[in-house]
Formats: C-alpha cells, structure tokens, sequence
C-alpha cells in the first residue's frame, strides 16, 4: 500500500530551526509536495521537489532524497506565525496526491 | 498564482437536507478538480476526483448516491451532500490541477464548512 509517515506534532522556540521530515512509500514518484494549513483554512502550497536535493525559498527550504523515500522541510528564523500544520504529500505514478496526516508545528515565545 | 473559490464558505443545514457546493477556478482553466473532506485534527481526505464533461471518479469507501459530483465546465465542479446527516460535519476543500507548466501544483479553495444539525 501507499504510505507517508511523518511526526504528529513539533514544538519549537522563536527564531529558532526546526526541520520536518517526511518518509513515503509510494506507487510510483512523479513530485513531493510541502503545504502549510493553519486551522481552519485551505492548505497553501510552499515547495515541490522532484529532483534529489535542495531547494531553498527564503526562511523555508525542502529536500528530496528518492533513493530513502525521504525529504524534510526546514524552517528557519521561526515567527509565531509559522504555527500551523505542515501537510507532506507525493504525486504517485496515477499523479493522484498521496497525503501525510500533517505535522502540527507549535512555536512558543 | 491560481486562484480557486469556493461557495459558500460555511453553511448550516438540517439533517436530511441537501447542500451544494461550488468550485470555481477563477483564472484558469481547471479540466481536473478534487473534492476533499477533513474532519478535526486530521488530514485531508480526497474523496474523488472529477474531470470536465465526465462521471468522478470516487475514492473507495466514499458514497457516490450521497455525495454528488458535477464538472459541466472548465471552470466549475459542484459537491452536493444528498440528505445530510450530522456525521457529514466537516470541512470540506476543493482543489483544482493547474495549467500545464512546470509541475502538477493543485490550487486550493479556501474550504466550505459543512454543519448538519
């Protein structure tokens, strides 16, 4: 069967790194995909990994690594806003999104 | 980027009603959308996927007499919850496969929350 796994919930300080990863096991590979969904609202789209590597947007970077069915979200600099939940999900071989139940990251002051 | 919508944004309903929902992608032309459902404290669950101008293709477990799927348009997809009972209470987000480009992105509405009393 298809399977992410990645941790239920993360805390971190303020200003702080935090790094969240994300294992899959999957029918194909065609993507890997980070969201960030505060509560209540839709998932908002952060990276996408194809390639081994990786990519960095600002205070957020991701990397893939598709020999361990791996990749992490790293996050730097942290701000109270960046509490909210992180969904990990890979597009299999059908390009149908295959989802991670989503780490929740609490930030404290 | 994209932009997907969706109507209504929360709605309240009594058990046994209907309720629809839309999904529009507003600058865009979307021949694939996803209906998902996500409950409390959990992650989203894709209950089928629907193509323009076809039947939706439904996830195992996810009832295609309740939960009725309807793409006419390259730009709309409509959920309706047929006689609704309160275990339908959920959040429910559309989203839609974005133009041809360098990934398949999927844009999401901003969600509609459902609750059946």
């Amino acid at each position: 069967g298809q399977n992410i796994d990645q941790p239920t919930e993360m805390t971190a300080t303020e200003g702080a790194i935090v790094q969240i990863n994300c294992t899959y096991q999957t029918s194909g590979f065609n993507g890997l995909f980070w969201y960030q969904q505060h509560a209540g609202e839709a998932p908002t789209f952060l990276s996408y990994n194809v390639l081994d590597g990786l990519e960095e947007k600002g205070r957020f970077s991701s990397f893939l690594s598709r020999s361990k069915g791996y990749s992490y979200l790293l996050l730097k600099e942290l701000q109270m806003k960046d509490s909210a939940s992180y969904l990990c999900a890979v597009l299999d071989s059908n390009y149908q999104l295959i989802w991670g139940a989503g780490t929740k990251l609490i930030i404290k002051p | 980027g994209a932009v997907v919508s969706q109507h209504p944004s929360w709605v309240i309903c009594k058990s046994g009603t209907s309720v629809k929902i839309e999904c529009r992608s507003l600058d865009f032309q979307a021949t694939t959308m996803f209906w998902y459902r996500q409950f409390p404290k959990q992650s989203l669950m894709l209950m089928a996927t629907s193509n323009e101008g076809s039947k939706a293709t439904y996830e195992q477990g996810v009832e295609k007499d309740k939960f009725l799927i309807n793409h006419a348009s390259l730009t709309l997809s409509t959920l309706t919850v047929t006689s609704a009972h309160p275990e339908d209470s959920s959040f429910y987000i559309c989203s839609a496969r974005g133009p041809a480009g360098d990934y398949n992105e999927q844009f999401f509405g901003p969600g509609t929350r459902l609750t059946v009393l």
